[in-house]
């Protein structure tokens, strides 16, 4: 079955420590990675993605097809991470689908 | 990029009625779809809206509980009928802009409480 899992519903560190939001998968054949962000009263937005392998806001993401995950990281928290994260993944162009599987996010609330 | 239009932001409305929710994008794009995002839940893709044809509807989802149209490139709606209390959610409207860029946009969505 193809799914995205996000094991926390809600994540709470503390200002400048690290964190690290977990997203595992089962898909059958290679698939898009991708963290959305919701920030309070914004819309969904693309966070980063595995195939651009970049750093976005501090955050990053390696995509371990071993253990087909895809955890976000991000060294030291800031106040302004507060946010609803989703994993997501899509078969993208080389499989003809483009439609999205959601994990059911995690709610990371940074404390001062 | 894309800028998402999604009209109503919310709506209260009464069992056995039916919503027409509509999505504008400032701009063509390759593919639209609709998704529900239940209360508490993840977000489910009801269906991709195909330009000029019927909608491809995932399982669990028919076209006379949800009919979808799109009758061009930057505009969709999707009508929630004969509505229940079952229906309330968030409603997005989601697009990409490229066949080869798989980022997905998303509108503000609408918020739908049936009584």
């Amino acid at each position: 079955a193809q799914r995205v899992t996000q094991p926390e519903k809600l994540l709470s560190v503390f200002k400048g420590a690290p964190v690290e939001l977990k997203c595992n998968y089962s898909y059958s054949g290679s698939p898009e990675l991708f963290w959305y962000v919701q920030y309070s009263r914004q819309r969904l937005q693309l966070l980063l993605r595995h195939i651009s392998r970049e750093s976005i806001k501090g955050f990053t993401a390696d995509l371990n097809k071993g253990e087909t995950s895809f955890h976000l990281k991000k060294p030291f928290a800031q106040e302004e991470d507060s946010a609803m994260y989703y994993c997501a993944l899509s078969g993208g162009p080389s499989s003809g689908t483009y439609k999205y599987i959601f994990g059911t996010g995690t709610r990371l609330k940074v404390l001062a | 990029s894309a800028v998402i239009s999604q009209k109503p932001s919310r709506d209260i409305c009464q069992r056995g009625t039916s919503l027409t929710i509509q999505c504008q994008v400032d701009s063509q794009v390759t593919m639209m779809f609709w998704y529900r995002q239940q209360p508490g839940q993840s977000l489910t893709l009801i269906a991709t809206a195909n330009q000029g044809s019927e909608a491809t509807y995932e399982s669990g989802f028919v076209i006379d509980k949800f009919p979808i149209s799109r009758p061009n490139l930057t505009f969709s709606t999707l009508t929630v009928s004969n509505m229940s209390p079952e229906d309330s959610s968030i409603y997005l409207c989601s697009v990409l802009t490229r066949s080869w860029n798989t980022e997905a946009f998303f509108g503000q969505g609408t918020r739908l409480t049936v009584v």
